[in-house]
């Protein structure tokens, strides 16, 4: 398979848990991105790498959560002491950083159920 | 603030049917804008992406145009089938360091 993997698919946890997710992207892509998308709601952007580097953090991404992608491939993002409110699907997708056809694939993402 | 704005948020269709999803965005100096798919409880599909020198794009069934004046784009489906079931996407940037903001979707119902 060489689209974007997440893993794992269904993650459900007790409030106040830390969890962790990974992404890997598709291998060639030097841009990865996390989104978190509710029910009945499109993807809202959490942050992004190029690479190594996180170039950008929404302000929805609270002090809980941290993510890495420590060399330049695979991502983790992780949510510490976790809330009701963090449940949903959360989504990567990755790119090949070119000119103005840049095209996001994502993977099928990390449902998160905070009970 | 960028803003993207689908209507209808559902949409239901007989077999066979054209049909325009529409999508409207408030960023003047638009980047690109994609068209996404996805089915209940999966990640996205991309179906198509429209740079922002280009008026329309093809592939199949679907074509898509931008209308930077308006601040629209369209995705249009021919002839549709029950298996174009999903809900539809739209997500524009205005530059290449910017993230794609997404709109809420359209929801998509074709009967048999």
């Amino acid at each position: 398979d060489t689209g974007v993997s997440q893993d794992p698919r269904h993650k459900i946890t007790k409030r106040g848990q830390n969890v962790t997710f990974r992404c890997d992207p598709i291998s060639e892509h030097n841009r990865l991105y996390w989104y978190r998308q509710t029910l009945g709601q499109g993807p809202e952007f959490l942050t992004y790498f190029q690479n190594e580097a996180q170039l950008e953090k929404s302000r929805l991404l609270s002090d809980r959560f941290s993510a890495e992608r420590p060399k330049g491939s695979f991502s983790t993002l992780e949510i510490q002491r976790t809330e009701q409110g963090d449940s949903a699907m959360y989504l990567c997708a990755s790119s090949a950083r070119s000119a103005t056809n840049e095209k996001l694939f994502f993977g099928s993402g990390t449902q998160l159920s905070v009970l | 603030k960028q803003e993207v704005t689908q209507i209808p948020a559902a949409l239901s269709v007989p077999e066979g049917e054209n049909l325009v999803l529409n999508c409207s965005f408030t960023d003047s100096a638009i980047y690109n804008l994609q068209w996404f798919r996805q089915d209940p409880g999966k990640g996205l599909t991309s179906l198509l992406l429209i740079q922002s020198s280009q008026r329309e794009q093809t592939s199949g069934r679907l074509n898509a145009s931008l209308d930077k004046s308006s601040g629209r784009s369209t995705l249009y489906i021919a002839a549709s089938q029950p298996g174009d079931s999903a809900t539809y996407l739209c997500a524009e940037r205005n530059s290449g360091n910017t993230p794609l903001v997404f709109g809420k979707g359209t929801r998509l119902s074709v009967i048999a």
